[in-house]
């Protein structure tokens, strides 16, 4: 069982749709949840930042983390096409980061 | 402006070939790290620094080697005996460990 758990899709929503993305992890250890989003034959780019349960806004952009069920989440309102990208969660504990495998949207005009 | 510039772009190796890709920060950043991407996984670790001149092997070491002479610099060296070096390469940096990281824009090493 990998330790962070993502479904690589693709998600494909139409434009000013809601984007629902989710990972799971496997150890209670870790301390640190981020979002990254990565174009195409690009390097990622952080999204979002947090360490504790609850929500977190930034814009358009809601990071949502559930220790007790050590699920996390990342909702894109008003979906735009510029959207369209890989999400990436990333998880750390201590000295280590740990990566999903990725998430591809697909926004449709 | 401060980032990380990864070179070259594109990388071609032929069989039996080492090659070295470079990764520069200008971030002052102490912590540098070099992951593989390949299509349909996440990220997975190659090596990382924490300071110069300290190095520690990540999940898939083996077939690579790094050096961290100065804080700016963490060339990776992909040598012959990594048997399936075709992939996305990724630098990444950050002010302490294991937290938000600053990637470079990758480079992709394709063998011939």
């Amino acid at each position: 069982q990998k330790e962070v758990e993502q479904d690589p899709g693709p998600l494909s929503v139409p434009e000013g749709a809601i984007v629902s993305l989710n990972c799971t992890y496997s150890n209670s250890a870790f301390q640190y949840f981020m979002w990254y989003r990565q174009y195409s034959r690009k390097g990622p780019e952080l999204l979002m930042y947090t360490y504790s349960s609850g929500n977190k806004e930034d814009g358009r952009f809601t990071a949502q983390v559930d220790k007790s069920s050590k699920y996390i989440s990342l909702f894109i309102r008003d979906s735009q096409p510029s959207d369209s990208a890989t999400y990436l969660c990333a998880i750390a504990a201590g000295n280590k980061l740990t990566f999903g495998g990725g998430t591809r949207v697909l926004v449709k005009p | 402006d401060g980032g990380i510039t990864q070179s070259p772009k594109y990388l071609f190796r032929k069989e039996g070939q080492n090659v070295t890709l470079s990764c520069e920060q200008n971030l002052n950043h102490d912590a540098m790290y070099w992951y593989r991407q390949d299509p349909g996984q996440g990220l997975r670790l190659i090596y990382y620094s924490q300071i110069v001149n300290d190095f520690q092997k990540g999940d898939i070491a083996e077939g690579y080697s790094v050096s961290r002479e100065k804080k700016e610099s963490f060339p990776l060296t992909v040598t012959s005996a990594q048997k399936n070096p075709t992939a996305f390469y990724l630098c990444a940096s950050s002010i302490t460990q294991g937290k938000g990281y600053t990637f470079g824009s990758g480079t992709r090493l394709t063998v011939v």
